[in-house]
């Protein structure tokens, strides 16, 4: 069954440095999405993706966050300059519209450390 | 603003025992999702509903459009059971609002 990647799972890095996050959605999909969940705390929304814009994004997605599709499969969230605050489990999700249906596949995470 | 509040927050329960997870929001939505989370991180879609009831297995999910509430339920629950169930809204909107709100989600633990 078609599932969404992210690599790496675990990211460790420094404040200040910059950081991509990657992500494989489902081959089909056209809709990629990113969230995000610090430790003990809810998932959060950052930004969804479309037709290779920003389709919406959320007050967390200031300008230290840029997404990118930088060819047909990979889909990449950049932290410019990492800050302690952004140590989180960063999701990526994908959906098919034509399904007809707004289920959303998420992908296993990528565990980000900021020390 | 949407607030998605889920009960209760942790459910200790023993195996076999019929499961209920709620969940209420507050504005209009058009969908609703269940969703699992297990110690590792992952998360793995369940149901998403925009009415009515949905049935996989042991699982069972309900949405009262109306009340602006869900259920989920778990009929002869088992440990492997054990995870956080999260409920998570798709805001209603006529543009491309898509990203969804979730809720705190409901620790549960199914002992044997």
């Amino acid at each position: 069954e078609p599932e969404v990647t992210q690599t790496p799972s675990h990211q460790v890095t420094q404040m200040g440095q910059e950081v991509i996050l990657r992500c494989v959605p489902i081959s089909n999909h056209l809709y990629f999405y990113w969230y995000r969940q610090i430790l003990g705390q809810k998932v959060e929304f950052l930004v969804s993706f479309y037709n290779n814009e920003i389709s919406e994004k959320s007050e967390i997605f200031d300008d230290q966050f840029s997404v990118e599709r930088p060819d047909g499969s990979n889909f990449t969230l950049k932290i410019r300059s990492t800050k302690l605050e952004d140590s989180a489990m960063y999701f990526c999700a994908s959906r098919d519209p034509r399904q007809g249906s707004y289920e959303q596949y998420f992908g296993p995470g990528t565990r980000l450390t900021v020390t | 603003k949407n607030e998605v509040e889920q009960s209760p927050q942790n459910l200790t329960a023993q195996e076999g025992e019929f499961i209920t997870i709620n969940c209420s929001y507050s504005v209009g939505i058009s969908a609703l999702h269940w969703l699992q989370q297990h110690p590792g991180g992952g998360i793995v879609s369940l149901f998403m509903l925009s009415s009515g009831k949905k049935k996989h297995g042991r699982l069972i999910a309900t949405i009262n459009i109306q009340e602006k509430h869900s259920s989920l339920h778990i009929t002869a629950s088992h440990p492997r059971d054990s995870a956080v169930y999260i409920c998570a809204v798709r805001l209603y909107s006529g543009g491309g609002a898509d990203g969804l709100t979730f809720g705190k989600g409901t620790h549960l633990i199914i002992q044997p």
